[in-house]
Formats: structure tokens, C-alpha cells, sequence
């Protein structure tokens, strides 16, 4: 069934900042929003924000979601090492009745 | 503390089932929902389906429907997944995760290895 589209991979410097895309359709991101999640080699994902910028607690002020129609984004600043990693959108899709994600974006910090 | 632990390795011959299983902890079993996302090695996250611990209903991606069956036991606090007519495409990380309208909490997962 159909997912959500993200970019493969993003590279930016240390101290930078990096804004992550997620399109999806009017059935899914653009309905109930996205959710961003972390997940470093290894590891279970971890929630970074739900319904377009709500943070768990724990989680960085230099994590930022929005959201325009069906494209959310996932802005991050002052990279650091540990934010390499892997990062997935997702959302409920009311018209499949499923949860999809993106195909989930590599970020590398230079 | 939320916790889903869920139980250890599987490896399993082509054709065989496996079921996989996730104790919850640390808050009302019955308040929230429970996903199975499964990760082949090097992909993405792929939803499986899902299971609502209250009145034990379930919903299942297009792919799995007829292979895959979610249950629960509210004496335990155990939600089960179970797939059948398994294959090399099959091996994973299977991971159970709480819905409190996004995936908020994640059990560490479980590989399941289909190998002859």
C-alpha cells in the first residue's frame, strides 16, 4: 500500500541545520499530521513529535515539526554528532485504515 | 515506567508460524492500542497491523490480511502476534509499539530469521 515519500538521505555540517520533508496525501499527512521518529542503528524508534509539533517530553527544543497541506517537515539546528540517524514520518491513513510511514531519510552529520 | 518486553530470537523454517509476544507495564493495558512494525534487515518500517486491548478488535495491513493474527490476554497484559506461511522475505526485526495517537512507546523487537 501507498507510504509517505521522504529524500533517502540528507547531509549537513555540524552546528547546522537540517530540515527533513515527508509528502504524503490529504488521506494521511494532511488530515491528522505526522509524526517524526529517531532510530539509530541498532535501536528501537524513538518518538521525536506527534500531530505536527507536539515534543515528548525528553525530547530537544532543536527538534521542530510543521506541517503545509501534505508535506510535514522535520527541521533540526545546531547539529550534533548523535542526530545521525535514521528518521521516519508516519501517520494514520483514514482511507487504507493502516499506519504508513516514509521510506525513512539518512542523516548524515559532516 | 512504560515498558514493552518482548519475548526472544526466533528462527524458523520457510512455511513455518511464529508468534511473537509483548508484555506490557507501567500503565492501563486496556487505554491504548498496540501496533506490530516489523524492519527487514536495511529497509524501512513496515505496519503489520494492530490490536485494540480493550475489546480485543484488530485491523491488518492489505498485505498480511489472512497471515498475520494479533491477540491479547488482559490477564497478563500480553498482546501476541502471529505469522503464517513464513518465508525468506519474512526475517526481521518485529517491534509491538503503544498508540496514544502516534507511536509513542517501542518494544526493543524481536528478530525472527526464516532460514531452511
Amino acid at each position: 500500500q501507498a507510504g509517505l515519500t521522504q529524500p533517502p538521505s540528507v547531509s549537513k555540517a555540524l552546528r547546522q541545520t537540517a530540515t527533513l520533508t515527508c509528502t504524503g496525501n490529504s488521506n494521511n499527512v494532511g488530515d491528522q499530521g505526522a509524526a517524526w521518529l529517531q532510530q539509530h542503528q541498532g535501536h528501537p524508534p524513538k518518538l521525536l513529535s506527534y500531530r505536527n509539533n507536539n515534543r515528548p517530553s525528553g525530547i530537544s527544543e532543536r527538534f521542530s515539526a510543521s506541517r503545509s497541506g501534505n508535506t510535514a517537515s522535520l527541521t533540526i539546528t545546531g547539529l550534533q554528532p548523535e542526530d545521525e540517524a535514521d528518521y521516519y514520518c508516519s501517520a494514520w491513513d483514514s482511507s487504507l485504515s493502516a499506519w504508513v510511514f516514509g521510506g525513512g531519510t539518512k542523516l548524515t552529520v559532516l | 515506567q512504560v515498558q514493552l518486553v518482548q519475548s526472544g530470537v526466533e528462527v524458523k523454517k520457510p512455511g513455518a508460524s511464529v508468534k511473537v509476544s509483548c508484555k506490557a507495564s507501567g500503565y492501563t493495558f486496556t487505554n491504548y492500542f498496540i501496533h506490530w512494525v516489523r524492519q527487514a534487515p536495511g529497509q524501512g518500517l513496515e505496519w503489520m497491523g494492530v490490536i485494540n486491548p480493550s475489546g480485543g478488535g484488530t485491523t491488518y495491513a492489505q498485505k498480511f490480511q489472512g497471515r498475520v493474527t494479533v491477540t491479547r490476554d488482559t490477564s497478563t497484559n500480553t498482546v501476541y502476534m502471529e505469522l503464517s506461511g513464513l518465508g525468506s522475505e519474512d526475517t526481521a526485526v518485529y517491534h509491538c509499539a503503544r498508540e496514544s495517537g502516534s507511536l509513542d512507546y517501542w518494544g526493543l523487537g524481536t528478530l525472527v530469521t526464516v532460514s531452511s
